[in-house]
């Protein structure tokens, strides 16, 4: 059964970058049926829409966050990646990724745990 | 582009039901029939209860159901039980292909 796990540093300082990767496992990243996403959740508030990438390269980035996010894929390693450039204190969150239904169908069907990232000097 | 707007608590008793809106507009739950629901437990990560407005992912019980009318998602749950109780949002994609969410919703079993 495929799984999901994010990795990376839980503190980045102020004005640096937030890097997160999420190694699947038990299935292929390269399917045609599935994007591949970040999601956030600030402590005790909603659910926020990073971005997607297929295994082809494809991207969508959230309006709100386009110009700071990068998410990039490496089937080799059957890894996707986040790069969020200059945080600060309003980044911190819990950052999941998740597998989210390919061919128009937009909803989320498997999530990692979640890696709280604090942005913190 | 703003979160969609859900009301952020309701309550209901064992047994009874519950529906908790999601209102958006023409741009995205108006625009389509992608609207999904997610079950929040504390400390876990969100898990779809509903997609494509009313479908139910294999293992989630009929008690739960979708509906939609103009831009506003609807989520019911009839028969509460105590396991229930959570925190519930729903999602809606964007005419600019993103992917939008409410503000969440926290439901109380009494």
């Amino acid at each position: 059964q495929m799984q999901m796990q994010e990795s990376g540093p839980g503190l980045v300082k102020p004005s640096e970058t937030l890097s997160l990767t999420c190694t699947v496992s038990g299935g292929s990243i390269r399917s045609d049926n599935y994007w591949w996403g970040w999601i956030r959740q600030s402590p005790g508030k909603g659910l926020e829409w990073i971005g997607i990438v297929f295994y082809s390269g494809s991207i969508y980035y959230s309006t709100s966050l386009r110009g700071r996010v990068t998410i990039s894929v490496d089937t080799s390693k059957n890894q996707f990646s986040l790069k969020l450039t200059s945080v600060t204190a309003a980044d911190t969150a819990v950052y999941y990724c998740a597998r989210q239904f390919a061919y128009g169908k937009w909803y989320l069907d498997l999530w990692g745990r979640g890696a709280l990232v604090t942005v913190s000097s | 582009q703003s979160a969609l707007t859900q009301p952020p608590s309701v309550s209901g008793s064992l047994g009874q039901s519950v529906t908790i809106s999601c209102t958006g507009t023409i741009s995205d739950i108006g625009s389509n029939n992608v609207v999904s629901w997610y079950q929040q437990a504390p400390g876990t990560a969100p898990k779809v209860i509903i997609y494509e407005v009313n479908n139910r992912p294999s293992g989630v019980p009929d008690r739960f159901s979708g509906s939609k009318s103009g831009n506003t998602a609807s989520l019911t749950i009839s028969g509460l039980q105590a396991e229930d109780e959570a925190d519930y949002f729903c999602g809606s994609r964007t005419g600019d292909s993103t992917l939008i969410f409410g503000g969440g919703t926290k439901l109380t079993v009494l």
